[in-house]
């Protein structure tokens, strides 16, 4: 079946400006997870969805960076006013149940380059 | 709160040979732990994971230990193929907590 799938795959943009990722997890997931990953690095958690309720944005590094899940489904990510440092890969992933010790369905992920 | 640390960043095995990449968590209320395998180019896939109450386990060519009195886990890749060649984290995740705790990860690279 149809994967987790994010979109763009690669978004260039000039400092300053505001991008808008896109995520579309696997049909019925009801879990849903943004992390950032630099180069060479680990995954940073950004914002965790959960069902109905509110989500958990306690990664996000600043208030330039918000989400939000329309209708339990499609997530996107959006950052204001780039700065060279939000260069990174962000990647998606969706979960069939919330809690604890499930496998998350990764996407892609979108490589963001802010010059 | 958690903090999980992997090693070595960089491991370079001989086509045939086995791997070993470790982790090593700092909360002992940890009870599930995952290893994920990223391609280039693509996000982390689940190729094993293991919860507290089990001290190994194994799929394959794969297997994972775990040793809670000294808080780290192990994975094991025997007769390394060409297509291990990938980036590889652990994570660690406390139980009623959906977050994962994320390693730096290992880049396995297969000589052939």
């Amino acid at each position: 079946g149809a994967g987790v799938s994010q979109s763009p795959s690669n978004k260039v943009t000039e400092k300053g400006k505001d991008v808008e990722l896109r995520c579309d997890p696997i049909s019925g997931h009801t879990a849903l997870y943004w992390y950032r990953q630099s180069l060479g690095q680990g995954l940073e958690f950004l914002i965790y969805f959960q069902g109905n309720s509110a989500p958990d944005k306690s990664g996000l590094p600043s208030d330039r960076f918000s989400a939000e899940r329309t209708g339990g489904s499609v997530s996107t990510l959006t950052i204001q006013r780039t700065q060279q440092e939000d260069s990174a890969v962000y990647l998606c992933a969706s979960s069939p149940e919330t809690g604890h010790g499930y496998e998350q369905y990764f996407g892609p992920g979108t490589r963001l380059t802010v010059t | 709160g958690e903090n999980v640390e992997q090693h070595p960043s960089t491991l370079s095995v001989q086509e045939g040979d086995s791997a070993v990449i470790k982790c090593t968590y700092s909360d002992s209320a940890s009870n599930y732990f995952p290893w994920y395998k990223q391609e280039l180019g693509k996000g982390p896939q689940l190729i094993i994971d293991i919860r507290s109450n089990v001290g190994e386990k194994k799929d394959q060519r794969i297997a994972v230990t775990l040793n809670k009195t000294a808080k780290h886990f192990s994975l094991h890749i025997t007769e390394t193929q060409p297509e291990d060649s990938a980036v590889y984290f652990c994570a660690a995740s406390i139980y009623g907590n959906y977050q994962l705790i994320w390693g730096a990860g290992t880049k396995l690279i297969i000589k052939p």
